[in-house]
């Protein structure tokens, strides 16, 4: 199946600083990226669409100017946390699905944020 | 508005058992259904899927079955094993532009016990 990754895997950082979680698709080229946000003991939760030359399409309650959307390439889209806060902490996953896997998604590893 | 609903939190069975996990949906809009394996710490795994089309679909030890008169899916992981132990997601996708957007249940922990 279709590899994505996600970098880092883990992060620890102050309150009030801003984080990048990037996303990868390996093998595949992706127009469309998602980003998940897991809280412990809850479902994952769809932030926002990513879409590759374009802005990304949030869902409602996200913060967009929080959460900020970047993708560059038809295989990155990077996540950046701004101004993080202790809320902030979670697991944030990203997905994408090659054309030829129209109904699948592939998950990224996700990554572990922890905000002090 | 949860429309996937994953109502038991938890599944503890034997090993050698049959695992049964259930999955509701409430929009009659979604045209394909996914369950994932989750293991801590790490992204979910895709398991099987099925198209709203079907209502069965096999592969190897895990059956998807779906009744859309009654809105709900049910995976079968026969016989469980010990590493089948994880949480399972249950998601419903509904086209959004050019793909698709996945709307996931709570999960549920499945435990098989040796």
């Amino acid at each position: 199946g279709a590899v994505v990754s996600q970098h880092p895997s883990r992060v620890i950082c102050k309150s009030g600083t801003s984080v990048k979680i990037e996303c990868r698709s390996l093998d595949f080229q992706a127009t469309t990226m998602f980003w998940y946000r897991q809280f412990p003991k809850q479902s994952l939760m769809l932030m926002a669409t990513s879409n590759e030359g374009s802005k990304a399409t949030y869902e409602q309650g996200v913060e967009k100017d929080k959460f900020l959307i970047n993708h560059a390439s038809l295989t990155l889209s990077t996540l950046t946390v701004t101004s993080a806060h202790p809320e902030d902490s979670s697991f944030y996953i990203c997905s994408a699905n090659p054309s030829d896997y129209y109904n699948e998604q592939f998950f990224g590893p996700g990554t572990r944020l922890t905000v002090l | 508005d949860q429309q996937v609903k994953q109502n038991s939190p938890s599944l503890s069975v034997q090993e050698g058992r049959i695992s049964i996990l259930n999955c509701d949906y409430t929009n009659s809009m979604f045209d394909y259904f996914l369950w994932y394996k989750k293991y801590p710490a790490e992204g979910p795994t895709f398991l099987i899927s099925i198209s709203s089309i079907k209502d069965k679909n096999e592969d190897g030890r895990f059956t998807v079955f779906l009744n859309k008169s009654a809105k709900h899916l049910s995976l079968h992981i026969v016989p469980s094993q010990p590493g089948d132990s994880a949480v399972y997601f249950c998601a419903a996708s509904v086209p959004q532009g050019g793909s698709e957007k996945l709307v996931f249940g709570k999960g549920m922990k499945l435990t098989v016990n040796p």
